[in-house]
């Protein structure tokens, strides 16, 4: 079972949607979640993090956590063609392996479409 | 200044080159990182910085050298690298190294290797 896990997509909607990202986590251990942005070429931008069970909302963007179930989500209320990208999960590493660690998921791709 | 940079954005170089990659961040974070991106992956962690002094190795081949002058900058050391080693190469900082806090990542370094 890989540590993090995204489905890779890609994910499309059509303008104005809302468009749900899912990541699930192996470690229960894991304390702080991270959602990554990234262009076509261009590097990670940090858009939300969340380090405590329930909602957190900036903008067009919740993060929702839930640490019993292990499961992290992004919510992207009225999606614009400029949300098309690679959406990254990341998860603080635990344990003598990965302490000091983000470990990533392998991203899902996003498409909006006008 | 919430910004890491880093120079050049691209680099060409062969097999017998040595060339430098440079991270410069002026939050005052005391972690730093070098990653490794290959197309349609998430970020690999090559290195991490705690204060100066090298904290993580991820077993990286010797060919790639890091250094932290001081605690504002990062360099990557490049010596007879491989044309597998052709990648984004990422530079991230965070206030302090493990610890529940967020990465920052720059620009990035797009490396060709011949």
């Amino acid at each position: 079972q890989k540590e993090v896990e995204q489905n890779s997509g890609p994910l499309s909607v059509p303008e104005g949607a809302i468009a749900s990202l899912n990541c699930t986590y192996s470690d229960r251990g894991s304390q702080s979640f991270f959602w990554y942005r990234q262009y076509s070429g261009k590097s990670p931008e940090l858009i939300m993090f969340i380090y405590s069970n329930g909602d957190k909302e900036d903008g067009r963007f919740t993060a929702q956590l839930n640490k019993a179930s292990q499961y992290v989500s992004l919510l992207i209320r009225d999606s614009q063609p400029s949300d098309s990208a690679t959406y990254l999960c990341a998860v603080n590493g635990v344990g003598s392996s990965n302490t000091g660690k983000l470990i990533f998921g392998q991203g899902t791709t996003l498409q909006v479409k006008p | 200044d919430t910004e890491v940079t880093q120079t050049p954005k691209h680099l060409v170089m062969g097999m017998t080159n040595k060339k430098s990659l440079k991270c410069e961040q002026h939050m005052g974070h005391r972690a730093m990182y070098w990653y490794k991106q290959k197309a349609k992956k998430p970020p690999e962690l090559m290195f991490v910085y705690s204060y100066e002094k090298l904290s993580i190795n991820e077993s990286v081949p010797s060919r790639f050298s890091p250094e932290c002058p001081n605690s504002s900058l990062l360099n990557l050391h490049l010596h007879a690298l491989q044309p597998e080693d052709s990648a984004l190469y990422l530079c991230a900082s965070s206030p302090h190294w493990l610890a529940v806090n967020e990465q920052f990542f720059g620009p990035g370094t797009r490396l060709t290797v011949l």
